[in-house]
């Protein structure tokens, strides 16, 4: 079985620019996230999706972060326009039920993301 | 606020030493506790978790133990080996909500 894929795993752009990170869950994983760790920081949550709704965007760190599930499959978080403090590696997870049911997370391996 | 609080690394050991990763947390109510390591090139992986007060967790020869008094959950393994050589990231879930709250991450290098 697949695991949890993310891509692209590196991209380096310059401030002001657009950038798409995609996350492709575990087939049938109905719930997914999508966490950020800024270099040397802890790993933070930004959003939970349910299928492709969202459950939990308390995280998100501002207007510039737009997170969309079509279909409830895959996922992608666009950052328009970047900044410099946007740089770090974005985790997306996915678990088959929700965090109520004690499920467990499964991490990709992350997009390393550098804005110059 | 919920946060987690962990030893910094870079940590350098030789093979067979014993390893000790603190980690304390803040939390209200009674969180799950969890270990996760992330091996070079590669996502995160559940090592080891524990759900209430004095479970312990195990894995791979990893232990942790849920210390509700010192609001603990240091990780331990007795004999490290290379392949152990990865980031390890303690952390809760609160069990009513949706989300992860991380530690910093430890690097361990194990050396021959």
């Amino acid at each position: 079985e697949a695991g949890v894929t993310q891509f692209p795993s590196h991209s380096v752009i310059e401030k002001g620019q657009t950038v798409t990170l995609r996350c492709d869950p575990i087939s049938g994983h109905d719930n997914l996230y999508w966490y950020r760790r800024v270099m040397g920081k802890e790993i933070k949550f930004l959003l939970h999706f349910v299928k492709e709704s969202k459950q939990d965007e308390s995280g998100m760190p501002n207007n510039r972060f737009l997170a969309e599930r079509t279909g409830g499959t895959y996922s992608t978080l666009k950052v328009q326009p970047a900044e410099l403090e946007d740089s770090g590696v974005y985790f997306c997870a996915s678990s088959l039920g929700g965090p109520g049911a004690g499920e467990t997370q499964y991490f990709g391996p992350g997009t390393r993301l550098l804005v110059l | 606020g919920d946060s987690v609080t962990q030893m910094e690394g870079p940590v350098t050991l030789s093979e067979e030493a014993f390893l000790t990763i603190n980690c304390t947390y803040t939390a209200t109510g009674y969180p799950s506790l969890f270990w996760y390591v992330q091996y070079p090139g590669e996502g995160l992986q559940l090592l080891l978790k524990a759900t209430k007060a004095d479970d312990k967790g195990s894995n791979k020869g990893f232990e942790a133990t849920y210390r509700k008094e010192t609001t603990s959950f240091h990780l331990e393994k007795g004999s490290v080996q290379v392949s152990d050589s990865a980031v390890y990231f303690c952390a809760l879930r609160l069990n009513t909500g949706n989300q992860f709250y991380f530690g910093t991450g430890t690097s361990l290098t194990v050396i021959p």
